[in-house]
């Protein structure tokens, strides 16, 4: 069970735009940046959102990240197939003294 | 360009020792803290442990505890894992990455697969 939670599952069919939550605590959500990880089927996981809301060179502007406080959230506009993936949340928590990761989600397009 | 390359994965038997290796290019090594992550098969990423830029300080996630050292050795730009004891749930793809103590896990090598069975 991880410290993070985020639904197992998202779908959303090309063109829509879908959310995805990823709930925690005082000591990580609310007190860390927030990260977001996309990993494509059979590759390593690659680094989508950081600091909450910024988006590293390369990555588009259809994805986005925020985060109140002990919640944060990763949005998909604009759904592309090749964005059909799984997506995790992470962020440092403070009373563990390392990065949690959430479950993960499968988005399905 | 920034590279990874994760080595010393296998097969080993319950209880036994096993050294992973990750070796860095194209960035300059000693100024990055570095990770592990675990991913066992079909299931999500466990963070592991965490090393800082100069190796003085050093974080392990509670599953791992007492059985894995993480170490570096930056004349050779090489990050360590070695892990003892190791049981069937320890069987994972294991990651190694680039980042801050705290995260920010912008650089990922390709894994390396350990598999724990007698």
């Amino acid at each position: 069970q991880s410290v993070l939670t985020q639904p197992p599952s998202a779908s959303g069919t090309p063109g829509q735009r879908v959310t995805i939550s990823c709930s925690g605590s005082r000591s990580n959500i609310g007190k860390s940046y927030v990260y977001w990880y996309q990993q494509l089927p059979g590759t390593a996981p690659k680094l989508l959102i950081h600091k909450n809301d910024q988006r590293p060179s390369g990555v588009p502007d259809r994805f986005s990240g925020s985060k109140s406080g002990t919640s944060a959230s990763l949005a998909i506009s604009g759904l592309r197939s090749e964005d059909e993936a799984d997506y995790y949340c992470a962020v440092w928590d403070d009373s563990l003294r390392g990065v949690v990761f959430g479950g993960g989600t499968k988005l399905t397009v | 360009q920034v590279q990874l390359v994760e080595s010393g994965g296998g097969v080993v038997q319950p209880g036994r020792p096993l050294r992973l290796s990750c070796a860095v290019s194209g960035f300059t090594f000693s100024n990055y803290a570095m990770h592990w992550v675990r991913q066992a098969p079909g299931k999500g990423l466990e963070w592991v442990a965490v090393i800082s830029s100069d190796g003085s300080n050093k974080y392990y996630a509670d599953s791992v505890k007492g059985r894995f050292t993480i170490s570096r050795d930056n004349s050779k730009n090489t990050l360590y894992l070695q892990m003892k004891s190791l049981r069937a749930e320890d069987s994972a793809v294991y990651y190694c990455t680039r980042g801050v103590l705290t995260g920010y896990l912008g650089y990922w090598g390709q894994g390396t697969l350990v598999t724990v069975s007698s």
